[in-house]
């Protein structure tokens, strides 16, 4: 069964930084790439970032130069280190997998993590 | 970038009848690369739909996605109590940045 467990979130002052943490299972994690997804309140879901099966990185205009993604292959984890955080980075953040391997596109997400709550509030 | 526009925001139905979605995209989309997904309260997004038409896996056939182009349709043939959430379709492709969302409809009880 796949699973996608999410950690980290919290309570940050704007300007300040937090790690988000997604330990994944169930799957053969190093032929996927994973991406992180945020939804603010009230408001639609966002694509933040996506790193790629062989480490590749790539980010939304709203976090480039502040969010770094990363992965381990050997504890099957993706990260999101949150810099210089603003009060508009506070949403839900999800880890998702894309859905298939090897067809040269990136795909839909099907699984996800349950979510986790990043507040940017001073 | 392309943006999809989702009509209607709110689409008020009873259990039984039947739901069309729509998903309009400001320029072709490539190969139908066109996704929906169900939100509900509590609950992480649930991809239903890949490659405009086709249904992800366990997804139940009341189900079904249509469209090419630009123009896209999610369509529940009868809706179930369980089928009432929000919607969202994203595109996808050539790269990541190409992830985009719709704004959602949701769809109530009526």
């Amino acid at each position: 069964e796949v699973q996608l467990l999410e950690s980290g979130g919290g309570l940050v002052q704007p300007g300040g930084s937090l790690r988000l943490s997604c330990a994944a299972s169930g799957f053969t994690f190093s032929t996927h790439p994973m991406t992180w997804v945020r939804q603010a309140p009230g408001k639609g879901l966002e694509w933040v970032s996506t790193i790629g099966a062989y480490f590749d990185t790539h980010y939304a205009d709203s976090v480039k130069g502040r969010f770094t993604i990363s992965r381990d292959t050997s504890k099957s984890t993706v990260s999101l280190q949150m810099n210089s955080l603003r009060v508009d980075d506070t949403a839900e953040y999800f880890c998702t997998k894309d859905a298939f391997v090897g067809n040269g596109i990136w795909d839909p997400f099907d699984y996800w993590g349950q979510g986790i709550v990043v507040t940017v509030s001073s | 970038e392309i943006v999809l526009t989702q009509s209607p925001d709110t689409l008020s139905l009873s259990p039984g009848e039947r739901a069309t979605l729509s998903c309009r995209a400001s320029q072709s989309v490539t190969n139908n690369y066109l996704a929906w997904y169900q939100r509900k309260p509590g609950q992480a997004p649930r991809l239903l739909i890949y490659g405009a038409s086709s249904r992800a896996t366990a997804i139940p056939d009341r189900f079904s996605g249509s469209g090419s182009g630009t123009d896209f349709t999610l369509t529940i043939s009868r809706l179930d109590p369980e089928d009432f959430a929000v919607y969202y379709c994203q595109h996808y492709g050539r790269s990541p940045e190409m992830f985009t969302f719709g704004q959602g409809t949701k769809l109530e009880i009526k």
